[in-house]
């Protein structure tokens, strides 16, 4: 059964820190990684990984995929409180738009 | 360009009723999904349609099913509601007849709580 496993599922730290959220998966017939940022209802995009190795960056927030060990990190720098949310990531294979999302980081970043 | 629309946003229903859902997709989009969220759970795929086809499916009970229209407006339907459907459910689009090239866009989703 496909699956997607998120470490840890929740921390707390405090605003300046950096952090790093895991996501491993077992999945067969592997398209693209995606993760999410879920702040109140909506959950809203953040990177879409089909490539092992290659980072992918967007202001304090980057994100790699390791295509051989089955698993993608997203690092946050200087973590702010509005970094505060549920991140997300999922896994998509095929010709289809169905995702497998792991159950979610609970990040809580203190002032 | 306005965004995925989802209503109601909260509604309350009683155990063997049941309930309608709509979403209406970012326009152009063809492809629309549906995601149960529970604090258990987590975010679970319902079912995805695509120009009004039933794409692809996933693990719950006939209870829940969906429909698309030729506008791309879709709509989910649970019957018979247990205390278990209590959730939020939220609806993605997407312009792709390949699987997502970028981002799903997710609505706001409808709260569902079954008393």
């Amino acid at each position: 059964e496909d699956k997607v496993v998120q470490s840890p599922l929740s921390l707390v730290v405090h605003e300046g820190d950096t952090v790093t959220l895991n996501c491993s998966y077992e999945v067969t017939n592997f398209r693209s990684l995606l993760w999410y940022k879920q702040e109140k209802k909506a959950p809203t995009f953040l990177f879409m990984l089909t490539s092992s190795g290659i980072e992918k960056k967007s202001g304090r927030l980057s994100s790699i995929l390791d295509k051989k060990e089955l698993f993608s990190i997203l690092n946050i720098t200087a973590t702010q409180t509005g970094d505060s949310a549920i991140y997300l990531c999922a896994w998509t294979g095929g010709a289809t738009n169905k995702l497998i999302f792991g159950t979610g980081t609970l990040l809580a970043v203190q002032p | 360009k306005a965004g995925v629309t989802q209503t109601p946003r909260y509604l309350i229903k009683t155990r063997g009723q049941q309930v309608t859902l709509s979403c209406s997709p970012i326009s152009g989009h063809r492809s629309v999904s549906w995601y149960q969220q529970t604090p258990g759970q987590g975010l679970q795929f319902l079912f995805e349609y695509f120009s009004e086809t039933q794409r692809n499916k996933g693990n719950f009970p006939g209870r829940f099913s969906g429909r698309q229209f030729s506008n791309s407006r879709s709509e989910m339907n649970v019957s018979t509601l247990e205390l278990g459907d209590s959730a939020l459910y939220l609806c993605a689009s997407s312009p792709g007849d390949r699987g997502p090239d970028g981002e799903l866009f997710f609505g706001e989703g409808s709260r569902l709580t079954v008393l």
